[in-house]
């Protein structure tokens, strides 16, 4: 089946560590974001990638790190500079880049819980 | 600035009373606008992509059409399994960024 993984579904962080949030998707897709949401607010993005070792930041990058080394994952670092990490984390991925005509959706998946303890 | 305000923030229904989702946009000029389900726990469920004015897409009981200003997601005697959060977002053209809306939190009792 494919379909975007992450994991871990539950992740729990003491204050002043970095964290890895895993995300893999074997839909062939060229694009691949994440996003994270917070109760009564709209996903917001933190970073996208359109191409493998190519990255730009969203709307909310400060804190937080990516890599995208090949073309199925692109993992997610939480560091000790993000001062309100506790929020559910989601990648999703998409069919095309912006220089394409059209539109193209975006797959997600299942979420990262993450919490600060 | 890309705006995306959804009402209602909440809305209860009774097994089998239709309603309409609403979804009002601001954007420069109109790549696509998406339609997304996300049950509690959850990651987005995708629905459908409308990309001009007038056009319309049916799945089962859900309906979603759009104008120049908004888009309305109809749901035709909803079932209790219809009960979910409904997202919508729009993306601009030449831009990979998807701006999304806080989302209708739907109930549809028994």
């Amino acid at each position: 089946d494919g379909g975007i993984t992450q994991s871990p579904k539950y992740l729990f962080r003491k204050e002043g560590q970095n964290v890895t949030l895993s995300c893999e998707q074997n839909l062939n897709h060229d694009a691949m974001y994440w996003y994270r949401q917070d109760p009564g607010q709209g996903l917001r993005l933190i970073y996208y990638s359109q191409i493998v070792n190519d990255f730009q930041k969203g709307d909310i990058a400060e804190g937080y790190s990516v890599s995208r080394e090949k073309k199925e994952s692109f993992p997610l670092t939480v560091t000790s500079a993000q001062k309100n990490p506790t929020a559910f984390y989601l990648c999703a991925s998409s069919l095309e880049g912006a220089s394409l005509k059209g539109s193209t959706e975006a797959f997600f998946g299942q979420g990262t819980r993450l919490t600060v303890v | 600035e890309d705006q995306v305000t959804q009402s209602p923030e909440a809305l209860r229904l009774q097994e089998g009373e239709s309603s309409s989702l609403n979804c009002s946009y601001t954007v420069s000029g109109l790549r696509g606008l998406f339609w997304y389900r996300q049950d509690p726990g959850k990651g987005p469920e995708f629905l459908f992509t409308l990309y001009s004015a007038g056009e319309e897409k049916e799945k089962e009981r859900l309906k979603a059409t759009l104008t120049k200003k908004e888009s309305f997601l109809h749901i035709t005697a909803p079932k209790p399994e219809d009960s979910a959060t409904y997202l919508c977002a729009v993306q601009a053209p030449g831009y990979q960024k998807v701006t999304f809306g806080t989302g209708t939190k739907l109930q549809v009792i028994p």
